[in-house]
């Protein structure tokens, strides 16, 4: 049980353009999930929190314009990186909150998304 | 706010060597504490938890860890390490943030762990 799936695995896209990325949760309503980018070699980096059904809360210093997120259903968060840039190309990985108890307190993460702008 | 250290960037054990990692956190109440392991260009696996109660901790492929508030830790350990185990590994503490902010994960800069035949 809980599975989070992402897809893409990996995308390359050009400079300008923007790229959707899906986080699923498979077998569990995930009511928050969670975006971080991972830089090479470095730890993950929390860039927001989204709750399904309201507007999401961004780490400061994250562009919420540029990394636009979406929980429109209960399995299910997009974030779209907008106007892509080489430095954004990085590592996406997503998570979702367990449910209640102490499966509230744990995240379960998805594979990853591996995002390169030429 | 809550924070983590792992002083350790890279280790290199031998096949069949035992293993401690080190982590470190710094938080004002009992955190909820996390290690995850991570293989290249994957997502994070869990390996064990602590919530509360026993504070020695056994997680998946022989993994436990120990919870010692008086040194704010939570060491990772393995007996005997497998090739296999190279990977990743980053501990975490979950708490709200300043202000009261939603609760979440502060990870580690993770510990590269390499191991010899």
């Amino acid at each position: 049980g809980a599975v989070v799936s992402q897809h893409p695995s990996r995308v390359i896209c050009k400079s300008g353009t923007s790229v959707k990325i899906e986080c699923r949760s498979l077998d569990f309503q995930a009511t928050t999930m969670f975006w971080y980018r991972q830089f090479p070699k470095k730890s993950l980096m929390l860039m927001a929190t989204s709750n399904e059904g309201s507007k999401a809360t961004y780490e400061q210093g994250v562009e919420k314009d540029k990394f636009l997120i979406n929980h429109a259903s209960l399995t299910l968060s997009t974030l779209t990186v907008t106007s892509a840039h080489p430095e954004d190309s990085s590592f996406y990985i997503c998570s979702a909150r367990g449910v209640a108890g102490q499966g509230a307190y744990e995240q379960y993460f998805g594979p990853g998304t591996r995002l390169t702008v030429t | 706010a809550q924070s983590v250290t792992q002083p350790d960037i890279h280790i290199t054990v031998s096949e069949g060597a035992s293993l401690e990692l080190r982590c470190n956190y710094s938080y004002g109440a009992t955190p909820y504490l996390f290690w995850y392991v991570q293989s290249p260009g994957q997502g994070l696996q869990l390996l064990l938890k602590y919530f509360s109660g026993d504070t020695l901790v056994q997680g998946i492929k022989g993994f436990e860890a120990e919870f010692k508030r008086s040194q704010s830790s939570f060491n990772l350990r393995k007996p005997s390490v497998h090739w296999s185990d190279a990977a990743e590994y980053f501990c975490a503490v979950g708490a709200r943030g300043s202000g009261g902010s939603n609760y979440k994960l502060t990870f580690g800069k993770g510990t590269l762990l390499t191991v010899n035949p």
